[in-house]
């Protein structure tokens, strides 16, 4: 079974420049997440999603954050304009449902870096 | 609410001695919890998880977990340490919120694996 699948591994960019990160999830996984990882601290949720709907986006910075997903599979997350303190890993990560105590899984995440 | 603490940031251990990665959690709810792991460079894999059955779970790589609802407790240990067991791990509890399943991390425990 395919896991999830992410890209860019690895992206530097200058502030105030724009960045867009792409998910694709395990097929079947009704539910896609977002979440920012800076070094040295576990992993914050950003978004949730429930097939093409927004669960949570309640720690989303909306001001510069976007992500959508159009046809209730794969995903885009959009930095614009990025910040220093942006730099982070950003990792996917899908579950069949959003139902509690289902099993989440990640994929490998992209590495951000603004400089 | 929910949250989890892993006591401590960095463990380190020499190889074929135990390993004991201790975390306590909070939670409104019948808490689901997780273990995962992740190595350099790489993406979040689940270690295990406990989802209220059994207390002691056992996960991959001879790892295993026991849940003390009394100590609200969620200790990860293994038996014997091995050297590719040399990464982060990140204890978990999974919480409903208003829009369902949602993951919250404790900050991490390093664990290093010397000769």
């Amino acid at each position: 079974e395919a896991g999830v699948a992410q890209s860019p591994r690895y992206k530097i960019i200058e502030k105030r420049q724009s960045v867009a990160f792409w998910c694709n999830p395990i097929s079947g996984h009704a539910t896609l997440y977002w979440y920012q990882q800076i070094l040295g601290q576990g992993p914050k949720l950003l978004i949730q999603f429930q097939n093409n709907g927004v669960v949570d986006d309640s720690q989303l910075p909306k001001d510069r954050f976007s992500a959508e997903r159009l046809k209730g599979v794969d995903s885009t997350l959009k930095i614009q304009p990025a910040k220093l303190e942006d730099s982070a890993v950003y990792l996917c990560a899908s579950s069949i449902t959003g139902i509690y105590g289902n099993t989440i899984y990640f994929g490998e995440g992209s590495w951000l870096t603004v400089v | 609410a929910q949250s989890v603490t892993q006591l401590d940031s960095h463990v380190s251990v020499s190889e074929g001695t135990p390993v004991l990665l201790r975390c306590n959690y909070s939670s409104s709810y019948s808490p689901s919890l997780f273990w995962y792991v992740q190595h350099p460079n790489k993406g979040l894999q689940l270690l295990l998880k406990y989802t209220s059955a059994a207390t002691l779970v056992k996960g991959i790589n001879g790892f295993e977990a026991e849940f003390k609802k009394s100590e609200t407790s969620f200790h990860l240990t293994k038996p014997s340490a091995h050297m590719s067991d040399a990464a982060e791990y990140f204890c978990v509890v999974s919480g409903i919120t208003g829009g369902g399943n949602k993951l919250t991390f404790g900050t991490g425990t390093q664990l290093k694996v010397e000769l």
